[in-house]
């Protein structure tokens, strides 16, 4: 199984900060890498897919790069409305895996 | 509009059984993979099944391999999860995703709300 290897859990941000969220992989993954954001009592949200594409109807604010094994989520200047978990996940090989989830929170 | 509906968590003891539904519209559902992810509570996101489009391939996490069975059926727009010998540790909120293809997971571009299953004695 490929682990998904997210830093760090968790991270204190200030409005218009800018946020690195990094992902790492056991293994190669390709471009087979993608973000997700789940807010408390919601379902997750896709907002990055194949490292680097944006989903349909998400802010640009959000970026991801990265290839084989080592990814970045960047939000370029944090809203109010991105406190919230984000999760990365494999779709390279079943099982398809997620990271462990990085918190951000208000500072 | 995108929608997923899940139903059928609820309340079991260890050892017994539930069947969950994930009913889907607003898409060709045929023409899509579909995947049961959950999430116990406080914790993060694990996969745990996925059919193909057809229905003719299922993946399975290893945890839950020979006890939880996923179907589809296409005729009725609907996603099943059918979960036998439940443990404490399956436990969590249910949530059905949907894959941008019909043979390739890949990613999951739409989520249900999900449905919890709590099994306790």
């Amino acid at each position: 199984d490929i682990q998904m290897t997210q830093s760090p859990s968790s991270l204190s941000a200030s409005i218009g900060d800018r946020v690195t969220i990094t992902c790492r992989a056991s293994q190669s993954v390709s471009s087979y890498l993608n973000w997700y954001q789940q807010k408390p009592g919601k379902a997750p949200k896709l907002l990055i897919y194949a490292a680097s594409s944006l989903q349909s109807g998400v802010p640009s604010r959000f970026s991801g790069s990265g290839s084989g094994t080592d990814f970045t989520l960047t939000i370029s200047s944090l809203q109010p409305e991105d406190f919230a978990t984000y999760y990365c996940q494999q779709g390279y090989s079943t099982p398809l895996t997620f990271g462990g989830g990085t918190k951000v929170e208000v500072k | 509009e995108v929608q997923l509906l899940e139903s059928g968590g609820g309340l079991v003891q260890p050892g017994g059984s539930l069947r969950l539904s994930c009913t889907a519209s607003g898409f060709t559902f045929t023409n899509h993979a579909m995947s049961w992810v959950r999430q116990a509570p406080g914790k993060g996101l694990e996969w745990v099944s996925a059919i193909s489009g057809g229905g003719g391939t299922t993946y399975y996490t290893d945890s839950v391999k020979g006890r939880l069975t996923i179907s589809r059926d296409n005729s009725k727009n609907t996603l099943y999860l059918q979960m036998n010998s439940l443990r404490a540790e399956d436990t969590a909120l249910y949530y059905c995703a949907k894959a941008p293809t019909p043979g390739q997971l890949l990613r999951f571009d739409c989520w249900g709300q999900g449905t919890l299953v709590t099994v306790s004695s």
